[in-house]
């Protein structure tokens, strides 16, 4: 049984276009995030969602909406995809009684490149 | 900024040996935790130290933390193949910040 599941694992598409990746979890966790890895490898935090709530906004440009039906899905909508948005985005979520900051399961990742 | 950074960024061992990786960090923390990151995949969560703990023992994993140095390291014993991957340390600071990652050392044992 998958976890954290995402779709879709790779997306390509033009600069310009609306674009949107979705997360589940099945863990029972309150808390979701999403993350974002460049080419560097180098990986930093966009949101953080707990129990439906936005608690966490890294400075993410407001082209950048995600969505929380329910506390199982943490969806991501991207507006006018640049070329820079091209990079890995992970999904991840965490148990809040291991602190909001705790021990984080992560998703595959998708794989988005604008051209 | 808060980022930690592991030293060395790549590092190549042959099966058998072991590895040592080594985080630092800038400002006071409440835990700090170690993922792996096999090639094309998510991060697995591998041990979390908090600040009031010194070591802590996984299987054939050894993390080390040293709040007045502000390091942490990461022993993998007898190493085997498929511990191939990129490790990265995170760190949540003082006030409950979110979890800030290193930028990984890139582990290859050859086999």
């Amino acid at each position: 049984d998958t976890a954290v599941s995402q779709t879709p694992k790779y997306l390509v598409t033009q600069m310009g276009n609306d674009k949107s990746i979705k997360c589940e979890q099945n863990l029972g966790h309150d808390t979701m995030y999403w993350y974002k890895q460049d080419s560097k490898k180098f990986l930093k935090i966009m949101f953080s969602y707990n129990n439906k709530e936005l608690i966490i906004n890294e400075t993410v440009p407001n082209r950048f909406s995600p969505k929380s039906p329910d506390k199982a899905h943490l969806n991501l909508h991207i507006n006018s995809l640049e070329l820079g948005d091209s990079a890995v985005y992970f999904c991840a979520s965490s148990q809040a009684t291991s602190g909001r900051f705790g021990t984080q399961y992560f998703g595959p990742g998708t794989r988005l490149l604008v051209l | 900024s808060q980022q930690g950074e592991e030293d060395p960024q790549a590092l190549s061992i042959q099966e058998g040996e072991n590895a040592t990786m080594n985080c630092s960090y800038k400002t006071s923390i409440n835990n700090l935790q170690w993922y792996r990151q096999n090639s094309g995949r998510g991060l697995v969560h591998l041990i979390l130290i908090r600040s009031n703990e010194r070591e802590k023992h996984s299987g054939r994993l050894r993390v080390t933390l040293d709040t007045s140095k502000k390091s942490s390291s990461l022993l993998i014993t007898a190493s085997r193949a498929a511990d191939t991957a990129s490790y990265f340390c995170a760190t949540v600071h003082t006030g409950n910040t979110p979890l800030v990652f290193g930028k990984g050392t890139r582990l290859s044992v050859i086999a």
